[in-house]
């Protein structure tokens, strides 16, 4: 199984700044890396896949990058909503497989 | 508007049987595969199964082959899970979600249901 590594575990940060988040592959999955957001109450949102592809509706402060095992999550000017949990999927192969997540929260 | 709704959870005893139902609107159900993704208390996201367009062709997490099935119905635009066997590391939300289209994530997401595995 491919395993993915999320980091940082935690993150604060106040409106406005940008962030980043790292996740990385224990082998190369070519580009195929998802985001995804969860927020409690609300249904899990599909962010971003395929490592850079923003998935419709995602506002374009939003943006993925990378290839092989290391990918990046950036939010450029934060929102409030944008706080929340954040996960990471590689859609390479079976068993698809999460990262652990990062909690993005108000500073 | 794309909906899943799942239900069919609950509290269940150790080695006993549940299944779980997700209904889809506002999409051609018949059209994409879809997949059931588990989230244990304040642990992250695990997937779970995943069955093709036309229920042809399904996928499971080794933890639980042969104790899992799912399946779907087009006609009722309905999925499912039949879970056996359960185990109290099984404990879990239980999502249904709509794979985007081959080798996709998941693209669409339900509220969730919980199954309690406990005596």
């Amino acid at each position: 199984d491919v395993q993915m590594t999320q980091s940082p575990s935690n993150l604060a940060a106040s409106p406005g700044e940008s962030v980043s988040i790292n996740c990385k592959a224990s082998k190369s999955i070519s580009k195929y890396l998802a985001w995804y957001q969860q927020k409690p109450g609300k249904a899990n949102k599909l962010l971003i896949y395929s490592g850079s592809t923003l998935q419709s509706g995602t506002p374009s402060r939003f943006s993925g990058s990378g290839s092989g095992t290391d990918f990046t999550l950036t939010i450029r000017n934060l929102e409030p909503e944008d706080f929340g949990l954040y996960y990471c999927q590689q859609h390479n192969e079976y068993p698809w497989t999460f990262g652990g997540g990062t909690k993005l929260e108000l500073k | 508007e794309v909906q899943l709704v799942e239900s069919g959870g609950g509290l269940v005893q150790p080695g006993r049987s549940m299944k779980l139902s997700c209904a889809a609107s506002g999409f051609t159900f018949s059209n994409y595969g879809m997949a059931w993704v588990r989230q244990a208390p304040t642990k992250g996201l695990e997937w779970v199964a995943t069955i093709s367009y036309d229920g042809s062709s399904t996928y499971y997490r080794d933890s639980v082959k042969g104790r899992f099935t799912i399946s779907r119905d087009n006609a009722k635009s309905t999925l499912y899970l039949q879970m056996n066997s359960l185990r109290s590391e099984d404990t879990a939300t239980y999502y249904c979600t709509r794979e985007g289209g081959l080798w996709e994530p998941f693209d669409y997401w339900g509220q969730g249901v919980m199954v309690t595995v406990s005596s």
